[in-house]
């Protein structure tokens, strides 16, 4: 069975551009999460998505949003890059959002790289 | 806030030593307790978890932890070293309630494994 699959997996912006990353989760999960890792730190929590409706949202500014689609695809969106987002962006899946390790288990993918300079 | 805090960025271990990797964690109630895995240029690989069934946790590739409650510690230890177990960790925890849904990480130990 396919992982949790991410595109692109590397990218090149510049500042003030926007940035779109795509994420589409395990087959059967609900749920997706987006995670920021800036080198050399762990991963930073952005956001999590269940059945479509935003149900949790990490200490990123406005600049970050994301969607949820009915195939369950997930979207993060960037405006106005600055240089301090570059970072590898990770996109999580679960099968619902019930309190993470109790039974359920996140899955993450390899990531998108965006560099902005 | 759940927090946890990993000790030692860097570690090196020789060819078939003990690998020992440490990790403490911040709470005022019983957690759940991640070890992740995390390859040159990939995403993470979950090693084991502890969901309060048993204070020792086994995980994949011969890696084991355990949950000591009055050292508030989830230390992950392999007893023997292999030159492709050279990679970062993670050790994460839970938030709760509200925050659950969310793994909050520690910064890593990047482990170095010498021939």
């Amino acid at each position: 069975d396919a992982g949790v699959t991410q595109s692109p997996t590397h990218l090149i912006k510049t500042r003030g551009q926007h940035v779109t990353l795509r994420c589409s989760p395990i087959s059967g999960h609900k749920s997706v999460s987006w995670y920021q890792q800036v080198l050399g730190q762990g991963p930073q929590f952005i956001f999590q998505y269940y059945e479509k409706e935003e149900r949790g949202r990490g200490n990123f500014p406005d600049r970050f949003s994301a969607r949820q689609f009915p195939n369950y695809s997930s979207e993060l969106n960037v405006n106005a890059l600055l240089l301090g987002d570059s970072a590898l962006y990770l996109c999580a899946s679960s099968s619902t959002t019930i309190r993470v390790g109790s039974g359920n288990t996140i899955y993450f993918g390899e990531g998108s790289w965006l560099t902005v300079v | 806030a759940q927090s946890v805090t990993q000790l030692g960025s860097h570690v090196s271990v020789s060819e078939g030593a003990l690998v020992l990797l440490r990790c403490n964690y911040s709470s005022s109630v019983p957690p759940y307790l991640f070890w992740y895995v995390q390859y040159p240029n990939q995403g993470l690989q979950l090693l084991l978890k502890y969901t309060s069934a048993a204070t020792l946790v086994k995980g994949i590739n011969g890696f084991e932890a355990e949950f000591k409650k009055s050292e508030t510690s989830f230390h992950l230890t392999k007893p023997s070293a292999h030159m492709s177990d050279a990679a970062e960790y993670f050790c994460a925890v839970t938030g709760t309630g509200a925050g659950s849904y969310q793994l909050t990480f520690g910064k890593g130990t990047k482990l170095s494994v010498i021939p």
